[in-house]
């Protein structure tokens, strides 16, 4: 049973251009959840999907950040216009829906740099 | 969420436990103590959790007090591979998410 993937793994942009970032959580799982971790800081949680839905966006930035979790394939960051600001890297952690277990397994991340 | 107290940093010596302390002074009934740790550059790992009895699984034990206001992560025999950011997390088990709370965290050395 694979991990969590994400990829890219490094992904280098120029300030205005748009970042994608990908997450396929484990088999079976169908929560999705994102952080960012600036560096030297902890991470900090950003978005928590269901497929086809986001259940809670309160740590998203209200501006230039979006997120997807469709019915077929990979959840998405988006990151429009990326600024310096925006370099960190990018953790994608799924889960089961399960009350009892709920442990979050997560990806190796995408370290997103802004030149 | 309650929050958490955790010393920034701690060494061990390779092959002795490692015991990292973490405060949840203001956790309610229904919250659950949770580590986890981050090996550099990794995404973060999950260790252990627990509501009130001590835990103990292949990674780690948990020991939490009575009156549940602190706890105490041990690696029983401390590896070069256990130097990471242990992360000490309080969060109510629901249906609504659970997003997770990271704080500074403990950064453990352990040294040959």
């Amino acid at each position: 049973n694979a991990g969590v993937m994400q990829n890219p793994r490094h992904l280098v942009r120029r300030r205005g251009q748009e970042a994608r970032l990908r997450c396929s959580p484990m088999k079976g799982h169908s929560h999705v959840y994102w952080y960012r971790q600036l560096p030297e800081e902890g991470l900090k949680f950003m978005v928590y999907l269901q497929k086809e839905n986001i259940i809670d966006e309160s740590g998203m930035p209200k501006e230039r950040f979006s997120a997807e979790f469709p019915k077929e394939g990979p959840s998405i960051l988006r990151i429009q216009q990326v600024v310096r600001g925006d370099s960190a890297a990018y953790f994608c952690a799924s889960s089961v829906r399960d009350l009892t277990y709920n442990e979050q397994f997560f990806g190796p991340g995408t370290r997103l740099t802004v030149l | 969420d309650a929050k958490t107290t955790q010393p920034p940093s701690m060494d061990c010596a390779e092959g002795r436990a490692a015991n990292l302390p973490c405060n949840h002074s203001t956790i309610s009934g229904n919250e659950y103590v949770y580590w986890y740790r981050q090996i550099h550059s990794q995404g973060p790992q999950y260790i252990i959790h627990g509501l009130k009895n001590n835990e103990t699984n292949e990674m780690a034990s948990l020991i939490i007090t009575e009156d549940r206001k602190s706890s105490t992560l041990i690696l029983p025999h401390a590896t070069l591979r256990d130097t990471a950011v242990y992360y000490c997390i309080v969060l109510k088990r629901n249906n609504a998410g659970n997003m997770l709370t990271f704080g500074g965290g403990t950064r453990l050395m352990v040294k040959p």
